[in-house]
């Protein structure tokens, strides 16, 4: 079974700052990874979307790399704003088609103006 | 990317009445819509696959019988919690996919109080 750990589990910097967050999953076999930011109280917001042929997805100040053989991901956050402020949460998918996603627990992380 | 809405955004009901929340695809049709709890400050656990036209499939440790979900049409999917009791309280989302089925999707959330 599918399991997704995320650390840390909490985080605040100062704004500005560079930071990297961290996924892991167990099982290797994985067909894609999408990162998610959650605001309190609400949805689910998609940020990067890796494809398991995939290494690294990029979206403005957001880098995503995936390195399967390893099960790992990390979320890379350059000049962290106090906007950023949110929680983080890593997804796996295990096959191809139209399967559901298996999430860690999610980083929340603050940025301090 | 595709859009997914769900209704209520919140719902507040006495224990032992029955809720029912929407999911729906705007721009998509969705064979399989997925429906997940999150309890606060917990992550999303996925409850059951919602399989347009044909029962849904549970996860172990959801009663079936207490989420009953309808998956009417290609486009809208319910969760239907029924006799709530205040355990049941928590936020509820959906989700799906539109083909190639790749990103997956999300709808806002219902947030459930029962008192």
């Amino acid at each position: 079974k599918q399991e997704v750990t995320q650390i840390p589990a909490a985080l605040s910097v100062p704004e500005g700052e560079n930071l990297v967050l961290n996924c892991s999953f167990t099982d290797s076999a994985i067909y894609n990874l999408q990162w998610f930011r959650q605001d309190p109280g609400k949805g689910l917001t998609s940020l990067l979307l890796i494809q398991s042929s995939q290494r690294e997805q990029t979206s403005g100040r957001l880098n995503a790399s995936l390195d399967k053989s390893s099960g790992r991901s990390t979320l890379y956050i350059a000049a962290s704003q106090p906007g950023d402020s949110a929680t983080y949460l890593c997804a796996v998918a295990s096959n191809s088609g139209n399967t559901p996603l298996v999430f860690g627990k999610g980083t929340r992380l603050s940025v301090i103006a | 990317g595709a859009v997914v809405s769900q209704h209520p955004s919140w719902v507040i009901c006495k224990s032992g009445t029955s809720v029912k929340i929407e999911c729906r695809s705007l721009d998509f049709q969705a064979t399989t819509m997925f429906w997940y709890r999150q309890f606060p400050k917990q992550s999303l656990m996925l409850m059951a696959t919602s399989n347009e036209g044909s029962k849904a499939t549970y996860e172990q440790g959801v009663e079936k019988d207490k989420f009953l979900i309808n998956h009417a049409s290609l486009t809208l999917s319910t969760l239907t919690v029924t006799s709530a009791h205040p355990e049941d309280s928590s936020f509820y989302i959906c989700s799906a996919r539109p083909p190639p089925y790749n990103e997956q999707f999300f709808g806002p959330g219902t947030r459930l109080t029962v008192l």
